[in-house]
């Protein structure tokens, strides 16, 4: 049973560049969720996909924007990249069902690595 | 807003040693959730264990055990036996029960190194 899944797993951009991530969940899982990892730090919560509609965000700009595909991946678009941007960027996923939202337990995958220069 | 807090940012041991993790957190909700997180070498965030806040019974679980305690806003995390397999970065975290999305809220983390 494979769990989440990303791609690519590292990337090298420049300052103003764009970037795409893509993210394929767990099997029977429905939510995508997506955090930002900082050298040394707590993953930040980016934003939430549900049935294709973004649930939730966090304090992202609006650089920071994603969309969720029928079929439940997700990608992560970051524009104008910014030297602070480079990070270790994780997707989770969850199943939305029965229990409140914040019980859920999620699943995460390994990353994907961006380096902007 | 909430907060997680993890007051040590790494402790090394040798094997066969035990840990304690330490986890502070602030919320103005009442009803919350709280969880930790292993995270390896690898990257992904491995799942431990997850603890609603109006059940403060604590429990064991093989090598882990953790404190709750509502009326210090604690939720400590003990490796019992430490192997060089619990090597990594630890992450306490925090959610909402009732909120549309289940944002959850990280503390820095603390990196346990286990000698052998």
């Amino acid at each position: 049973d494979a769990g989440v899944t990303q791609s690519p797993t590292h990337l090298i951009k420049t300052r103003g560049q764009q970037v795409t991530l893509r993210c394929s969940p767990k099997s029977g899982h429905d939510t995508v969720s997506w955090y930002q990892q900082a050298l040394g730090q707590g993953p930040q919560f980016i934003f939430q996909y549900y049935e294709e509609e973004e649930r939730q965000r966090g304090n992202f700009p609006d650089r920071f924007s994603g969309h969720q595909f029928p079929n439940y991946s997700s990608e992560l678009n970051v524009n104008a990249l910014l030297l602070g941007d480079s990070a270790l960027y994780l997707c989770a996923s969850s199943f939305t069902a029965g229990l409140p939202s914040g019980a859920n337990v999620l699943t995460f995958g390994a990353g994907s690595r961006l380096t902007v220069l | 807003a909430q907060k997680v807090t993890q007051a040590q940012t790494e402790i090394s041991v040798v094997e066969k040693e035990d840990v304690t993790l330490d986890c502070v957190y602030e919320t103005r909700d009442t009803t919350y959730y709280l969880f930790w997180y292993k995270q390896p070498p690898s990257g992904e965030l491995v799942f431990l264990i997850r603890r609603n806040s109006f059940d403060e019974q604590n429990e064991i679980s093989g090598r882990y055990s953790w404190n709750f305690q509502k009326s210090t806003s604690s939720f400590n995390f003990t490796i019992t036996a430490s192997q060089v397999v619990d090597s990594a970065v630890y992450f306490c975290a925090l959610s909402e029960a009732e909120a549309a999305g289940n944002k959850l809220t990280f503390g820095g983390g603390t990196r346990v190194l286990v000698k052998p």
